[in-house]
């Protein structure tokens, strides 16, 4: 099955400053890559996610690219602020299954 | 949007008890649900997928015998641990993907249920 790593596994940042999360897939056949927040003890929630057809995606804050030729694609939060603290997740699919990868907590500094 | 519905959020069960886990798909229909279980601190593992009306698939080293998932309408999946050890304690959390003519094309999770066994 896929394989999904992802780094760092902690992440401390001043607010203001930007967090960049890296996520490496096995599997050329996966072809959507979402990302999930987790707060403690609730339901990941997606905050963006990407295409293999597409190299990039905004949405204000948030960014993720995707290389496809390396597999492997990264979250960008920029302007960090005390709320994006939280678990960040991303996930490979091929169809219907999602594959996750370490988590990544991100600790934002006020 | 779509709203995954999941219950209990929190059980406490005696080790050998079995406890099941009920996941809704309130406002669409779910043809596929997922299993994931989740360690402190750790990533979501997806346990199994959830066909309605099929039997689940199983991820390797999940035991079947063990985790019984039923998914009997297209509402409706449910996971039941039987015969819980203290070692099958952990969270559990549900997620369903809308069909294909829904807007969102992403999975929406439940609330997830914090199993205790003591």
């Amino acid at each position: 099955g896929e394989n999904v790593e992802q780094h760092p596994s902690t992440l401390s940042v001043q607010e203001g400053d930007s967090a960049v999360i890296k996520c490496t897939y096995s599997d050329s056949a996966s072809n959507y890559f979402p990302w999930y927040k987790q707060e403690l003890g609730k339901r990941p929630q997606l905050i963006i996610d990407i295409r293999s057809n597409v190299g990039e995606k905004k949405d204000q804050r948030i960014a993720v690219t995707l290389n496809k030729t390396a597999k492997h694609f990264s979250l960008h939060i920029t302007e960090t602020q005390p709320e994006d603290s939280a678990v960040y997740f991303c996930a490979a699919s091929m169809g219907n299954q999602f594959y996750f990868g370490t988590g990544t907590s991100l600790t934002v500094i006020p | 949007g779509a709203v995954v519905s999941q219950h209990p959020s929190r059980v406490i069960c005696k080790s050998g008890t079995s406890v099941k886990i009920e996941c809704r798909s309130l406002d669409f229909q779910a043809t596929t649900m997922f299993w994931y279980r989740q360690f402190p601190k750790k990533s979501l593992m997806l346990m199994a997928t959830s066909n309605e009306g099929s039997k689940a698939t199983y991820e390797q080293g999940v035991e079947k015998d063990k985790f019984l998932i039923n998914h009997a309408s297209l509402t409706l999946s449910t996971l039941t641990v039987t015969s819980a050890h203290p070692e099958d304690s952990s969270f559990y959390i549900c997620s369903a993907r809308a069909r294909p003519t829904e807007r969102t094309y992403g999975y929406t999770f439940g609330s997830g249920t914090r199993l205790t066994v003591v």
